[in-house]
C-alpha cells in the first residue's frame, strides 16, 4: 500500500542545536516533495520544494534532502529558534501530469527549548 | 496582497444537517484545492480544480460530498446529511497554476454534533 511517513512522536531540542526531521514513503515515485510548516489553528504555510532530480535544496536556515533510492526526505533547520517550534508537514505530488495533488504526512511537532 | 481567507472559520452543526463552506483563492490563481485535516493527522486531498472545472475529485469521500467553482474564483464545499465523522477542519489552498506553491487558507472548523 502507498505510505508516506513522519516521527510521530514530537522532537524536542535545545535553542541553536539543528533539528533533523524525517519523511519516508512507499509506493509512490513523486516528481517532487514539498516541506511546510503548520502553526495550532493555521493553515500550513510553504517551506520548501525538492524535486526528483535534486538532492539538496536550501533556504537560509533549511536545508532539505531528497533521496529517491532510499524514498526519503529530510528536512534540517540549523541554528534553531524557540520560533521555529511547529509542527512540520512533508507532502509529495502524487497522480498523472502536473496536478498539483498532495499526498502530506501526518506531521511532526517540533519544540525548540530556550 | 489578501491571502487564501475561508469562511465561515467555524461551523456547528447537527448530524443530518446540510453545510457550506466557502473559499475565496488568491486573485488570479487558477488551481484551488479543498483538503480536510484531522486532528493530529495532515491535511488529507479532497478535489482539485483548474479554473470552473475539477480536474480531481478523487478523494471525496462518498456522493454526501459536492464542491462547485462556478465562476473560477470562489468555491463552495457542500456536505450533505451530515455525520459525526464529516467533523474536521477543511482547508483551502490556491495556486498559480500546478504544481506551483500552494497557499493555504485558515481553514474551516466543522464540527458535527
Amino acid at each position: 500500500s502507498q505510505k508516506i511517513e513522519q516521527n510521530s512522536e514530537a522532537l524536542n531540542i535545545q535553542e541553536g542545536k539543528t533539528a533533523t526531521l524525517t519523511c519516508n514513503y512507499t509506493n509512490y515515485s513523486p516528481a517532487y516533495l514539498q516541506w511546510y510548516r503548520q502553526d495550532p489553528g493555521r493553515g500550513p504555510v510553504f517551506l520548501l520544494l525538492i524535486r526528483e532530480n535534486e538532492k539538496e535544496k536550501r533556504k537560509e536556515r533549511l536545508k532539505v534532502t531528497f533521496d529517491t533510492t532510499l524514498k526519503q526526505s529530510l528536512f534540517h533547520i540549523t541554528a534553531s529558534q524557540p520560533a521555529d517550534s511547529a509542527t512540520y508537514l512533508c507532502a509529495l505530488n502524487h497522480g498523472s501530469g502536473n496536478t498539483g495533488k498532495l499526498i502530506f504526512g501526518q506531521g511532526t511537532t517540533l519544540q525548540v527549548k530556550p | 496582497g489578501a491571502g487564501v481567507s475561508q469562511t465561515p472559520s467555524n461551523k456547528v452543526t447537527e448530524k443530518g444537517k446540510y453545510v457550506e463552506l466557502r473559499c475565496d483563492p488568491i486573485s488570479g490563481h487558477t488551481a484551488l484545492y479543498w483538503y480536510r485535516q484531522s486532528l493530529g493527522q495532515g491535511p488529507e486531498f479532497l478535489i482539485y480544480f483548474q479554473g470552473t472545472g475539477a480536474a480531481d475529485d478523487s478523494g471525496l469521500p462518498n456522493d454526501r460530498f459536492f464542491a462547485v467553482r462556478p465562476e473560477g474564483s470562489v468555491s463552495t464545499l457542500k456536505i450533505q446529511r451530515t455525520e459525526r465523522g464529516d467533523s474536521a477542519v477543511y482547508l483551502c489552498a490556491s495556486s498559480l497554476s500546478p504544481p506551483d506553491t500552494q497557499y493555504f487558507g485558515p481553514g474551516t472548523r466543522l464540527t458535527v454534533l
